[in-house]
């Protein structure tokens, strides 16, 4: 089975801080994804990645950064964190985009992050 | 561009009763549909998908979903609900950019299932 992990799954910040959000999957998937979780607001994408060192913009990415240095490990980033920035964030992993069959993305259990 | 909209934020059925749970799509090409649920404090898990072929669609705990392409819709149904299918259930379709060389998921805004005993 295919294992999305997240490395924290509570975090308390305060404003102005730089947050470290860490996602690692284990299945030697290409693509790696960032969503964040709001009520009412469903999933938005916030970056992903297809490749080592490659990078997308998702529909919200103003203030967040990501790095993917190593395939497995895919890491968003808060440069200057704030208040509307707390919501849940979801880490989501995919084999391949050249392989139809496996649009389908895995997720890791979430980090619920409070900015105070 | 491709869009999903699922009816009903909240639905609520008895127990042992028939589960439908709506969604509706836009989409310009041949879409990849699919049905996650997640569970409170959980990432979501993939309960079934549509790709190709047969349009009817089984997936996991007695969950299917139909494919209709004159509808565009793909509504999740369950004969007979359990307390155990309490969860939030996303409604999902591809996305085809940059000529197929990246594909992202469009999910729909959810739907909360709440089962009464």
């Amino acid at each position: 089975d295919v294992k999305v992990t997240q490395s924290s799954r509570y975090l308390v910040k305060r404003t102005g801080e730089k947050v470290f959000l860490e996602c690692v999957q284990d299945m030697d998937h290409e693509n790696m994804f960032w969503y964040r979780q709001d009520p009412g607001l469903g999933l938005r994408l916030i970056y992903f990645s297809y490749d080592v060192k490659m990078k997308e913009k998702g529909d919200i990415p103003e203030g967040y950064s990501v790095s993917r240095e190593k395939k497995e490990r895919f890491s968003l980033i808060l440069e200057s964190a704030s208040t509307n920035q707390t919501s849940m964030y979801l880490c989501a992993s995919s084999l391949s985009f050249r392989l139809p069959s496996s649009y389908e993305q895995y997720f890791g259990p979430g980090t619920r992050l409070t900015v105070t | 561009a491709q869009s999903v909209t699922q009816l009903g934020s909240h639905v609520s059925v008895s127990e042992g009763a028939l589960v439908l749970l709506r969604c509706n799509y836009s989409s310009s090409v041949p879409p990849y549909l699919f049905w996650y649920v997640q569970y409170p404090n959980q990432g979501l898990q993939l309960l079934l998908k549509y790709t190709t072929g047969a349009t009817l669609v089984k997936g996991i705990n007695g969950f299917e979903a139909e494919f209709k392409k004159s509808e565009t819709s793909f509504h999740l149904t369950k004969p007979s609900a359990h307390m155990s299918d309490a969860a939030e259930y996303f409604c999902a379709v591809s996305s085809s950019n940059y000529g197929g060389a990246t594909n992202k998921l469009i999910f729909g805004t959810g739907t909360l299932l709440a089962v009464q005993p």
